[in-house]
Parts: structure tokens; sequence; C-alpha cells
């Protein structure tokens, strides 16, 4: 059973910083890999997308990165901004029918002013 | 832009009653979700479905059930609520199995 973890859980780090969250999961075998953004008591945003042939994916500020034979990928976030700070999820897509994501639990990001 | 809607930001409901939560996406996508995600454990697979009347179990199917009648529209039902589904629900959907996951705002139920 795929199993997914973030680490770190929470990570505290001075605005203007550039910062790395990483995830890694058990099962190698994934069709993709989603990056989330959450922020407290609302549902999830979409960050990115990579998808298993591909290495990594941008858009803005944000790279992510796929190393799926080491069961991998990174969020790499330039210039950290306070409107940065919210949880990060990292979701992956084992099967390749319409079965749903299977999570991290996610990474708490604080951007101090 | 993607819009996927929930019926209920908030919802108080009694043990043993029967609760009905709504999704609702507007482009015309073939797969939807249902989650829960609770502190320390993380988003969880309750059901999905993959077209109009279809839908299959997730990870924790159990004392739950769903209805997809329309495309558009999917339904998580409680049968009879218990304190264990005190939990923030979230409905997801996608034009196709490898395309991205598009969230609802997120229903909070809390069971008495």
């Amino acid at each position: 059973k795929q199993e997914v973890t973030q680490i770190p859980a929470a990570l505290s780090v001075p605005e203007g910083e550039n910062l790395v969250l990483n995830c890694s999961f058990t099962d190698s075998a994934i069709y993709n890999l989603q990056w989330f953004r959450q922020d407290p008591g609302k549902g999830l945003t979409s960050l990115l997308l990579i998808q298993s042939s591909q290495r990594e994916q941008t858009s803005g500020r944000l790279n992510a990165s796929l190393d799926k034979s080491s069961g991998r990928s990174t969020l790499y976030i330039a210039a950290s901004q306070p409107g940065d700070s919210a949880t990060y999820l990292c979701a992956v897509k084992s099967g390749g029918g319409a079965d749903g994501l299977t999570f991290g639990k996610g990474t708490h990001l604080i951007i101090q002013p | 832009d993607v819009k996927v809607t929930q019926s209920s930001r908030y919802l108080v409901k009694r043990t043993g009653e029967k609760v009905f939560l709504e999704c609702v996406q507007d482009m015309d996508h073939e797969n939807m979700f249902w989650y829960r995600q609770d502190p320390g454990l993380g988003l969880r697979l309750i059901y999905f479905s993959y077209d109009v009347k279809m839908k299959e179990k997730g990870d924790i199917p159990e004392g739950y059930s769903v209805s997809r009648e329309k495309k558009e529209r999917f339904s998580l039902i409680l049968e009879s609520a218990s304190t264990n589904q005190t939990s923030m629900y979230l409905c997801a959907s996608c034009a196709s199995s490898l395309k991205t996951q598009y969230f609802g705002p997120g229903t909070r139920l809390l069971v008495l």
C-alpha cells in the first residue's frame, strides 16, 4: 500500500528565504504527483502537477521536482513571502483508473515578516 | 476556472441522524471524489465516482454511501451519523484520471 511522508511537519523561516519542502513515497509506480496548498479551515488549492514522465514543473516562484525511481519529490519556494504561509500537501496517483490520491500529512509553513 | 462547491461550510447533527453532503462541479468533469480530513491522519478517500451512477469504495467507506444521479453532482450520505464521523469533508473532481484534482471549500461536520 502506498504511503506518502512529508518532512518537515512544520517549518518557520524569515521572509525572503528560499526553502525546500520534501515528499517521499514508498511505491515508485506512480502516474503523477500533485502539490497542494491549504489555508486554515479551507479546501485545497492545486499548485503543481507532475506526470510520471516529467522531472519538474514550474509556476512562478514555485518549482517542483520528481525523482520517481528514488520515490522523492521536492517543492522549492523562492523568495518566500508572508502570504506563502499555509500547509503544503503532497499527493500521489498510484492507480491508472479513476481512483483517488494518496496524501501526505503536510508541512505547516510559517513565513515570518 | 474550475469551481467545486459544497452545500454547507459548517454542519451540526445529532447521533443517528441521516446526513447529506452535496457537491457540485461546473466543468463537466468525469471523476468526483469524497475525502475526509482529520488531524494526524491527513486526507483519506471515502468514495469516488467515474461516471453517472457509477461508484467505487475508497479506503474508508464504512458508514458512508454515495449517490451520483447527474454528472455534476456527487452526494455523500451518512446513513446514521456517529460521533466518530465528526470531521472535515472535502469533495474533489477531475476531468480524467490523470488530470489535476480540484477541491471544494470543505464541510466541517460536527456530530453530537
